[in-house]
């Protein structure tokens, strides 16, 4: 099975700060590489697909990059809606395993 | 409404069985690969298994820790997934979300609100 780490485990920042997400695969995923939020007690909501593919209806200041072993999330300007916890999902091949999330708490 | 909507948890014993369904309306299910995904409380997101459409015969997958356990299904004509879980142990407690595959990327676009399946004596 492929191994999704990510880091760091949690982080805490300010509305406004620029913040940055790291996702390793165990081996090579191409770009099937996938980011969800999820907020307590709802649903995981899909972000950015394809490694860099924004979802419709999701903010600009979201962007993904990254491809083969090593993705970045990243969040230009922190706004309120946007401390939760964040998950990458690689689906190259099945199990589509997730990484262990980040969150993303009020400093 | 585009939704995907699950329902059949419940508090069940160690050893014993549930069915959770997933029903689907505001697109066309019948092309689309249904995934399950769990989390336990406070913990992350586990892949659970999927299952294909009839186009590709229907094919099942299950993550290690249900494989032989957990049985997943679909019936097209109500436009309903299912998860049959069997043996189920104290561990499988967590709430359990059915999920959209998109066809390209297959990453997951819609989801559910999730159902709590708790198995405690």
């Amino acid at each position: 099975d492929i191994q999704m780490t990510q880091s760091p485990s949690s982080l805490s920042a300010s509305v406004g700060d620029r913040v940055t997400i790291t996702c390793r695969a165990s081996q090579t995923i191409s770009s099937y590489l996938n980011w969800y939020q999820q907020k307590p007690g709802k649903a995981p909501k899909l972000l950015i697909y394809a490694a860099s593919s924004l979802q419709s209806g999701v903010p600009s200041r979201f962007r993904g990059s990254g491809s083969g072993t090593d993705f970045t999330l990243t969040i230009s300007s922190l706004q309120p809606e946007d401390f939760a916890t964040y998950y990458c999902q690689q689906s190259y091949i099945t199990p589509f395993t997730f990484g262990p999330g980040t969150k993303v708490d009020i400093k | 409404e585009v939704q995907l909507v699950e329902s059949g948890g419940d508090v069940v014993q160690p050893g014993g069985s549930l069915r959770l369904s997933c029903a689907a309306s505001g697109f066309t299910f019948s092309g689309s690969p249904i995934h399950w995904v769990r989390q336990a409380s406070g913990k992350g997101l586990e892949w659970v298994g999927r299952i294909r459409s009839k186009d590709d015969s229907y094919a099942t997958g299950y993550g290690a820790s249900v494989k032989g356990r957990f049985t997943i299904s679909r019936d097209d004509s109500k436009n309903t997934a299912y998860l049959q879980m069997n043996s189920l142990k104290t561990e499988d407690t967590a709430v359990y979300y059915c999920t959209r595959q998109t066809s390209s990327y297959w990453y997951f676009d819609l989801w559910g609100r999730g159902t709590l399946v708790t198995v405690s004596s």
